[in-house]
C-alpha cells in the first residue's frame, strides 16, 4: 500500500485557511487519495477524496499535484470545530479497499 | 450522507467477561463492515474485515478465537471480544461501505475498558 507522510500538527487561527499538507510519492496511478478526520472519541468522519484532478464541497478542497505525489487539504475558513487529527489516506484498488490509517496531522485551530 | 451505528459506545466489564459490539447500516446495505481498534493517542488500527455471509479476514497478529466477527446480514456486524483482559481495553470502531471502490463510512465507535 503507497505510504503517506504528513505533518505531525500545525496550529491554525480561527476564520484563516488551514493547509493541510500530505506526500505521497509512491502513489499508483489508480490510488485514490482519501482525507478523513478524527475528533477526539469519535469516529472517523469522511471529508473529500480525489484522483487527479482537484476537488471542492461543502466542507473542504483537495489540491493534487501534477505529478500526484502529495496533496493538500484546505480548510477555507477554520473554526474551532475543525479541531481535530486529519488523515490522508491511499486507498488501493481491489484487495477489499482496505484503508490503512498513518498518524495523521493534529490541526489546532485557536482564537 | 450514509450513517452507521455504533453499540453500545462505551461499556465496562469484568476481566474474563465477553463483551459483543454492533455495528449497523442505517441506510445502505454493506456488504464489506472493517473493525478497527485504536489505543490512546494512537492512530487507528485495522483488526479485520467482515463480508457478509463468509468468514472475516483478520489481520497478521489479530487472534481471530478473542476476537469473534459475525456479518450475518447486509446490515449488521458484530464484534465479540471474547474472555477480555484489561490489555484488550481500547476504542474499537467499525466502518461499512456500499460497493468496493466507494468511500468508507465510520460508527461512532465504543470504548471498552475492563477491569
Amino acid at each position: 500500500d503507497a505510504k503517506t507522510t504528513q505533518p505531525t500538527s500545525m496550529d491554525c487561527a480561527e476564520g484563516r485557511a488551514a493547509n493541510l499538507p500530505c506526500n505521497h510519492s509512491t502513489i499508483s496511478g489508480n490510488e485514490y487519495v482519501y482525507w478523513y478526520r478524527q475528533i477526539h472519541s469519535q469516529g472517523p468522519q469522511y471529508i473529500i477524496h480525489g484522483l487527479k484532478n482537484n476537488e471542492t464541497n461543502e466542507m473542504a478542497s483537495l489540491i493534487i499535484t501534477e505529478d500526484r505525489k502529495s496533496s493538500t487539504l484546505i480548510l477555507p475558513h477554520a473554526t474551532l470545530r475543525d479541531t481535530a487529527v486529519y488523515y490522508c489516506i491511499v486507498r488501493p484498488t481491489g484487495g477489499g479497499n482496505k484503508l490503512t490509517f498513518g498518524t495523521g496531522t493534529q490541526l489546532k485551530v485557536e482564537l | 450522507g450514509a450513517v452507521v451505528s455504533q453499540h453500545p459506545s462505551r461499556v465496562i466489564c469484568k476481566s474474563g467477561t465477553s463483551v459483543k459490539i454492533e455495528c449497523r447500516s442505517l441506510d445502505f446495505q454493506a456488504t464489506t463492515m472493517f473493525w478497527y481498534r485504536q489505543f490512546p493517542k494512537q492512530s487507528l488500527m485495522l483488526m479485520a474485515t467482515s463480508n457478509e455471509g463468509s468468514k472475516a479476514t483478520y489481520e497478521q497478529g489479530v487472534e481471530k478465537d478473542k476476537f469473534l466477527i459475525n456479518h450475518a446480514s447486509l446490515t449488521l456486524s458484530t464484534l465479540t471480544v471474547t474472555s477480555a483482559h484489561p490489555e484488550d481495553s481500547s476504542f474499537y470502531i467499525c466502518s461499512a461501505r456500499r460497493r468496493e471502490n466507494e468511500k468508507l463510512f465510520f460508527g461512532s465507535g465504543t470504548q471498552l475498558s475492563v477491569l
